[in-house]
């Protein structure tokens, strides 16, 4: 089955200490996105990446990073310096085209910092 | 102002009803618009996508888009307790990025 995969669902950290988040797709699409939902107030673009070994900072990049590596791996680091980092992050994919931009979205990772 | 407003509810319906989710936007150079459905603790998926101006129907659900008021809407007949989710509008700026609403709980009651 083709499809974004994200793990883990649910992920617990201390506070001061980087996690990592990943996302996989098999869809073989060109471009990746994180998101991070907060309640009431939608999905926020955290980065974005059309194409391998480049990247994108979105509205949010503060205390996060990415790598892109490989077209189907677009993994996220939640850094300490990230002030509220508790939040649902979703992963999505599209292909790069000029006439949709239609994104496919992972299950999501809820992240929990304590 | 935000580029995209949508009313976040909650939005609590009888089942059967009609529904009506909206969204509005500033900038009047866009063209692509999309409806996503997220149900609870998952990601959201993709319901219906329109171009321009104009209807779309797609079974019980019909997307509007009026580029004049520049705003969209979402219609849902005879709505079913399995509607009850956040129904998020989406759209497509710059770079082909997603710019998304806050999104609409809804809830059906049987």
């Amino acid at each position: 089955d083709g499809g974004i995969t994200q793990s883990p669902k649910y992920l617990f950290r201390k506070e001061g200490q980087n996690v990592t988040l990943s996302c996989e797709q098999n869809l073989n699409h060109d471009a990746m996105y994180w998101y991070r939902q907060d309640p009431g107030q939608g999905l926020r673009l955290i980065y974005y990446s059309q194409i391998v070994n480049d990247f994108q900072k979105g509205d949010i990049a503060e205390g996060y990073s990415v790598s892109r590596e490989k077209k189907e791996s677009f993994p996220l680091t939640v850094t300490s310096a990230q002030k509220n980092p508790t939040a649902f992050y979703l992963c999505a994919s599209s292909i790069v085209d000029s006439t949709t931009y239609e994104q496919y979205f992972g299950p999501g990772t809820r992240l929990t910092v304590t | 102002q935000k580029e995209v407003e949508q009313d976040p509810g909650p939005l609590s319906v009888p089942e059967g009803a009609i529904v009506s989710l909206n969204c509005t936007y500033s900038n009047s150079a866009f063209q692509y618009f999309m409806w996503y459905r997220q149900y609870s603790r998952k990601g959201p998926e993709l319901l219906m996508y329109t171009y321009s101006s104009g209807n779309k129907e797609d079974g019980r659900f019909t997307a509007q888009v009026d580029k004049s008021s520049k705003y969209i809407s979402l219609f849902i007949r005879d709505s079913q307790p399995s509607d009850s989710a956040t129904y998020l509008c989406a759209i497509r700026g710059q770079g082909g990025k997603l710019i998304f609403g806050q999104g609409t709980e809804l809830s059906v009651k049987p």
